[in-house]
């Protein structure tokens, strides 16, 4: 079972630059998450989604855009990098029915970002 | 919006001590709360969860952790650290959104 996988795994940006973030799960999970991590910081949400079409924001969105065009994928879109945005970025996918309480969530490798 | 506190950044234990890893949770709803580890170089990995069943919540390597609504608390504890359970620890609440909020972790190191 591949998961959740995530590309690329290292990323260098310079200022102003714009990339996209690859997220992709085979489990059929409704859930989808993006996260960053920073030194001593935990995990912040960027951006979540509950199925295909439908996206919220979490605790830091600033700069980032998603879409959720199909189950399987999960977009995070930097517009104009900047040095704050260097960090470790995990997508995460997870299952509830109905709305229910949310099972265990799975999550990708990581995804590395330097912004210089 | 639901919040964790992890209370401890960083928790050092002899092999064969007991663990305990502290956490407290705001929720304006009856949360959901897990326990995830990170080891170095590895995917985040489930420890356990608790979602209003039983409080006390029994997870993998000998991991559990007990939901007291009346504290607001979630700790995590193992009887007896291995030098394998050295790693970073979240603990995440969950509430009516299904949206997860992540502490800001607990270094656990174990020396022999």
């Amino acid at each position: 079972n591949a998961g959740v996988t995530q590309t690329p795994k290292f990323r260098i940006l310079k200022i102003g630059q714009s990339m996209t973030l690859q997220c992709t799960q085979d489990m059929n999970h409704n859930y989808m998450y993006w996260y960053r991590q920073d030194p001593g910081m935990g995990l912040k949400l960027i951006y979540y989604s509950v199925g295909a079409g439908i996206t919220d924001k979490g605790e830091v969105p600033n700069g980032y855009n998603v879409s959720r065009s199909t189950t399987e994928d999960f977009p995070l879109r930097l517009e104009l990098a900047a040095p704050s945005q260097t960090s470790v970025y995990f997508c995460a996918s997870s299952y509830s029915r109905d709305g229910r309480r949310n099972t265990e969530a799975f999550f990708g490798q990581g995804t590395r970002l330097t912004v210089v | 919006a639901q919040s964790v506190t992890q209370l401890d950044s960083h928790v050092s234990v002899s092999e064969g001590t007991p663990v305990l890893l502290r956490c407290n949770y705001s929720s304006s709803y009856s949360p959901s709360l897990f326990w995830y580890v990170q080891h170095p170089n590895k995917r985040l990995q489930l420890l356990l969860k608790y979602t209003s069943a039983a409080t006390l919540v029994k997870g993998i390597n000998g991991f559990e952790a007990e939901f007291k609504k009346s504290e607001t608390s979630f700790h995590l504890t193992k009887p007896s650290a291995h030098m394998s359970d050295a790693a970073e620890y979240f603990c995440v609440v969950s509430d009516r959104r299904n949206d997860m909020r992540f502490g800001a972790g607990t270094r656990l190191t174990v020396k022999p």
